[in-house]
């Protein structure tokens, strides 16, 4: 069964901190991983996408890797600040055109 | 920069009423998506829907819900006759292939009671 593990479901830093957050996924065959922040009662915001053949891609300063035979990606948030709070989403696109979505990390950059 | 559009933001409605979420996706987007997550759950998938039909659809998509595409424009949801656990927030989403970025609207969360 394909599935989309997000861990840890929730992290506490301190402004300044560069931080991680992880992306497991079952069957390496994907198609490609899109990244997505969710502020509390709102929709998804897109922040990277990953194609399958790619291994990381950056918007500033945020940076996401891709390693599919071990079925993972990171995304590292560069300088947190208090803004950058929020729920952070994993999704993954295999063989078909839907999306399975991890449960999310809820980041909490504390000032 | 183009977004997709979802009204209503909030609707709530009575269970074993008809209810039509409606969405304007990006204007030059040809594959169009719901998308549901219910309070504290992941979110899932519905349906997709390109050149007028649906592509897939998950388990959840069942014949209480239909998709449609009335104008060049809209892309609605209607789920037939509400049961409380339809109660989510619904986003509408849109890509230009199935290899892009997929956006998603700010939802529209429906609460049956």
């Amino acid at each position: 069964k394909q599935e989309v593990t997000q861990i840890p479901a929730a992290l506490s830093v301190p402004e300044g901190e560069n931080l991680v957050l992880n992306c497991s996924f079952t069957d390496s065959a994907i198609y490609n991983l899109q990244w997505f922040r969710q502020d509390p009662g709102k929709g998804l915001t897109s922040l990277l996408l990953i194609q399958s053949s790619q291994r990381e891609q950056t918007s500033g300063r945020l940076n996401a890797s891709l390693d599919k035979s071990s079925g993972r990606s990171t995304l590292y948030i560069a300088a947190s600040q208090p803004g950058d709070s929020a729920t952070y989403l994993c999704a993954v696109r295999w063989n078909t055109g839907k999306l399975i979505f991890g449960q999310g990390t809820t980041l909490q950059v504390k000032p | 920069e183009p977004e997709v559009t979802q009204t209503p933001s909030h609707q709530v409605t009575q269970m074993g009423q008809e209810v039509i979420l409606r969405c304007v996706p990006i204007s030059n987007h040809l594959y169009f998506y719901w998308y549901r997550q219910i309070l504290g759950q992941k979110v899932e998938f519905l349906v997709s829907f390109y050149n007028n039909e649906i592509s897939e659809k998950s388990e959840i998509f069942d014949d209480q819900f239909s998709v449609e595409r009335p104008d060049g424009s809209n892309f609605t949801l209607k789920i037939r006759s509400t049961k409380l656990e339809d109660s989510a927030m619904y986003f509408c989403a849109s890509s230009i292939s199935t290899g892009n970025t997929i956006y998603f609207g700010e939802g529209s969360w429906l609460t049956v009671v």
